[in-house]
């Protein structure tokens, strides 16, 4: 079955402590990307990846970091997380571009205490 | 990217269509439009999408206005579970700062 899947899919934390949010894709796609919702800001793109070791800030990066090693993984790495960064996070992927077709991970939901 | 505006909630009874409409007066001529819709807080599942012409899936039907500045996403029989979150969102095909805005809740009534 094509799929996306994150892991932890919740996840509460405490300020200062690094945390990564793993990303997976089944489907052999080259674009992938991070998004976070927050209640009235609808979703951000946090990061984008177009290939292996092809990496780009999106809207929102400040305080992310994330890698592509693989073509199938896609972690975000919250080095130091803040109050600020608790979220519902989601990971993209699509097969044409970075938009056309994405598919989304059902969702990480972070709180940082 | 061209900033879209919808309407902020709609009804529909369950069997009839759902005519979902959005604006994108400041649209570019390499910009596409693109629908998504989210159930509850799940991820986020890809409709459709088209630059200029009529577009029809499994899903939904597009309907693009000769001057590109607004468009209508169909569904042709909604059901309950078409109960969402609808996005229009206007961008090339490069992505980057791909916005989902507010949406359009979706409300089908039995």
């Amino acid at each position: 079955e094509a799929q996306v899947t994150q892991n932890p899919r919740y996840l509460i934390t405490v300020t200062g402590k690094k945390l990564t949010v793993t990303c997976s894709q089944n489907m052999n796609h080259e674009y992938m990307s991070w998004y976070r919702q927050d209640p009235g800001l609808g979703l951000r793109q946090i990061y984008y990846s177009m290939n292996v070791e092809v990496t780009d800030k999106g809207d929102v990066p400040e305080g992310y970091k994330v890698s592509r090693k693989e073509k199938r993984n896609f972690p975000l790495i919250l080095e130091s997380p803040s109050p600020n960064q608790t979220s519902l996070y989601f990971c993209a992927s699509s097969l044409k571009d970075l938009v056309h077709e994405q598919y989304f991970g059902p969702g990480t939901r972070l709180t940082v205490t | 990217d061209a900033k879209t505006t919808q309407p902020t909630s709609m009804d529909c009874a369950e069997g009839r269509a759902a005519n979902l409409p959005c604006n994108h007066s400041t649209i570019s001529g390499n910009e596409y439009v693109y629908w998504y819709r989210q159930i509850h807080s799940q991820g986020p599942q890809y409709i459709i999408h088209g630059l200029k012409n009529n577009e029809t899936n499994e899903m939904a039907s597009l309907i693009i206005t000769e001057d590109r500045k607004s468009s209508t996403l169909i569904l042709p029989h909604a059901t309950l579970r078409d109960t969402a979150v609808y996005y229009c969102i206007a961008s090339d095909n490069y992505g980057q700062n791909f916005v989902f805005g507010p949406g359009t809740r979706l409300s089908v009534l039995p």
